[in-house]
């Protein structure tokens, strides 16, 4: 079980969007549509933005969406706010009752 | 309102067993549509799901810790249990315990994590 892959860093102006992939195999995000994505702040613990690819819960801005294509799972996060700048994580059902995490991106607002 | 409390040492000897347990305190544990899981984080590094375990006692692990890994559940306290058997300074960690939803496939809420040192 190999960790999914995310890039290290995105960034962007405030106002602009940023988008993140993740990046697995047809056994975890490409073979079911169970990805999820936790925002992380430094020192706090993890938030959930999105589930179910597409899903945000409540209290979640509809300015962070999820998408899917193939074995990639992506998170965009528009209208970039200065508390959007966190470490962000996507994760994924993996099959036989396993999870697995993303390499984490940390979004920077310039 | 469903909360969770990890607790534990927090320094454990190379080659020793580390225990965690987490409370669970809000809700029954006891709920089919709900597993129970365990999830660390090394300082600056990202997340790692350890495994889960539901009300009745299934287990899930994560395969890179193999045979090290028993998660237990004790529903008459509302707890469940980790034990990773043999550390290294490698298995320094935060570690979480969080609700993980079936069928939705997502962890939350968390607890507030508990750090966990290996060292002599």
């Amino acid at each position: 079980q190999s960790a999914l892959t995310q890039p290290p860093s995105a960034s962007g102006s405030p106002g602009q969007s940023v988008t993140i992939s993740c990046t697995g195999t047809s056994s975890d995000v490409g073979g079911y549509n169970f990805v999820s994505w936790y925002q992380q702040h430094p020192g706090k613990i993890p938030k959930l933005m999105i589930y179910e690819v597409t899903k945000r819960p409540s209290g979640v801005p509809d300015r962070f969406s999820g998408s899917k294509s193939g074995n990639t799972a992506s998170l965009t996060v528009s209208g970039l706010q200065a508390e959007d700048e966190a470490d962000y994580y996507c994760s994924s059902y993996a099959g036989s009752d396993t999870f697995v995490f993303g390499t984490g991106t940390k979004v920077t607002v310039l | 309102q469903l909360q969770l409390q990890e607790s534990g040492p927090g320094l454990v000897k190379p080659s020793e067993t580390l225990s965690l347990t987490c409370t669970v305190s809000g809700d029954s544990i006891s709920n089919s549509i709900y597993y129970w899981g365990w999830i660390r984080q090394p300082p600056g590094k990202g997340l790692e799901w350890i495994g889960s375990v539901s009300y009745r006692g299934s287990a899930f692990f994560n395969p890179s810790l193999g045979s090290r890994l028993s998660i237990s559940v004790d529903t008459s306290k509302n707890q469940f249990s980790l034990r990773l058997s043999s550390v290294t300074a490698a298995d320094t960690a935060v570690y979480y315990c969080a609700r993980y939803v079936r069928f939705s496939d997502w962890f939350g809420p968390w607890g507030q994590g508990t750090l966990v040192l290996v060292s002599s």
